[in-house]
């Protein structure tokens, strides 16, 4: 069965930092993964979508990578601002299967 | 920990018929559950934002006649595509927003592959 855990479950930086939030899944067999964003009352909004046949995609200042093998992805954020304090969630797919870690709460200090 | 249940994880239909997905959040009140498609190769989105006792209010693009949702209960929301057709074949997740504690958190379902032939 497959296991998606985040790393770390809450962070608060400064405005400006670069940051990186960490998923680790069990089973490396997966078709994709995914970075969302989640914000107070709303649902989730696709952030970068990773096929498992690549290794990373940059959206902006967003960076995420894939590494199947060690079944790690990471979502960089460059520059950050109080705009993208929400939560963050990896989903790792599989066919029939969506696991979601549970997120990583970040807060970015003005 | 809090489990959000969504049945059935598989189904196969004919065009032209209806399904019905089910999602229940099994120890918790959800005021508020969400609906979300992920075509194939593609990012999963958002199709609708289902409320207990009101109507449910959907992103552009999703027809309403077509994805009827009814969240009758705190604890029950439904999907159902009506008239399905090939193109409707897609993989379904729900999630059920629990507001117990100090924050805010969201459970899934396993969600629903769904196939029209």
């Amino acid at each position: 069965k497959q296991e998606v855990t985040q790393i770390p479950a809450a962070l608060s930086v400064p405005e400006g930092e670069n940051l990186v939030l960490n998923c680790s899944f069990t089973d490396s067999a997966i078709y994709n993964l995914q970075w969302f964003r989640q914000d107070p009352g709303k649902g989730l909004t696709s952030l970068l979508l990773i096929q498992s046949s690549q290794r990373e995609q940059t959206s902006g200042r967003l960076n995420a990578s894939l590494d199947k093998s060690s079944g790690r992805s990471t979502l960089y954020i460059a520059a950050s601002q109080p705009g993208d304090s929400a939560t963050y969630l990896c989903a790792v797919f599989n066919n029939n299967d969506m696991r979601f870690g549970a997120g990583t709460r970040l807060t970015v200090k003005p | 920990g809090a489990v959000v249940s969504q049945h059935p994880s598989r189904v196969i239909c004919k065009s032209g018929t209806s399904v019905k997905i089910e999602c229940r959040s099994l120890d918790f009140q959800a005021t508020t559950m969400f609906w979300y498609r992920q075509f194939p190769k593609q990012s999963l989105m958002l199709m609708a934002t289902s409320n207990e006792g009101s109507k449910a209010t959907y992103e552009q693009g999703v027809e309403k006649d077509k994805f009827l949702i009814n969240h009758a209960s705190l604890t029950l929301s439904t999907l159902t595509v009506t008239s399905a057709h090939p193109e409707d074949s897609s993989f379904y997740i729900c999630s059920a927003r629990d507001l117990t504690g100090s924050n805010e958190k969201l459970f899934f379902g396993s969600g629903t592959q769904l196939s029209v032939l």
